[in-house]
């Protein structure tokens, strides 16, 4: 059982690059999320998704965008990369609340 | 709106020392409250949860309890193996609030000798 997996692991970006973020889960949950947890911080929650089709904006959106075209799957985009975006990001997915599964993060650095 | 605080770490321990991480939150209704842990290099893990007051949560020797009076959820052990070195984030889920969403602490370190 695969659970929430996510790619690339890693990946150096020069700003003004863009890249997806692929996050993808196997347990068919209707909600999924996306979070950014910063150096000594907490996870910060970016957007989410309550279903196909449905996306909605969290504490941090500005900067990324997010699609649902399928229950699995809930890629994340950042369209031009900026230092501030240097983080780990980690994509989770949830159905019976109030439990939520965490994929293993995707580290990104933007130099 | 939700916060949650946590100690700030690092805490150090010795093998088979006692382990308290505190946690206190600020939340309207009647939140549901975990503690994740983060081993190094890896996704953040259920811990426990406790979803209603005076609720406890336990797993792995770790215990923690719901306490509304004093809006907290320290989380105890009673003797830590240094297989418990990991980051622990302590979080709450509003459930009022339809995305459902997690507001996280900022981690407490662990780190327990030999």
């Amino acid at each position: 059982n695969a659970g929430v997996t996510q790619t690339p692991k890693f990946r150096i970006l020069k700003i003004g690059q863009s890249m997806t973020l692929q996050c993808a889960q196997d347990m068919n949950h209707n909600y999924m999320y996306w979070y950014r947890q910063d150096p000594g911080m907490g996870l910060k929650l970016i957007y989410y998704s309550v279903g196909a089709g449905i996306t909605d904006k969290g504490e941090v959106p500005n900067g990324y965008n997010v699609s649902r075209s399928t229950t699995e799957d809930f890629p994340l985009r950042l369209e031009l990369a900026a230092p501030s975006q240097t983080s780990v990001y980690f994509c989770a997915s949830s159905d019976t609340p109030p439990t939520q599964y965490f994929g293993p993060g995707t580290r990104l650095t933007v130099l | 709106g939700n916060s949650v605080t946590q100690m700030e770490g690092p805490v150090t321990l010795s093998e088979e020392a006692f382990l308290t991480i505190n946690c206190t939150y600020t939340a309207t209704g009647y939140p549901s409250l975990f503690w994740y842990v983060q081993y190094p290099g890896e996704g953040l893990q259920l811990l426990l949860k406790a979803t209603k007051a005076d609720d406890k949560g336990s797993n792995k020797g770790f215990e923690a309890t719901y306490r509304k009076e004093t809006t907290s959820f320290h989380l105890e052990k009673g003797s830590v193996q240094v297989s418990d070195s990991a980051v622990y984030f302590c979080a709450l889920k509003n459930m009022d609030m339809g995305r459902r969403a997690l507001t996280f602490g900022s981690g407490t370190r662990l780190q327990v000798q030999p």
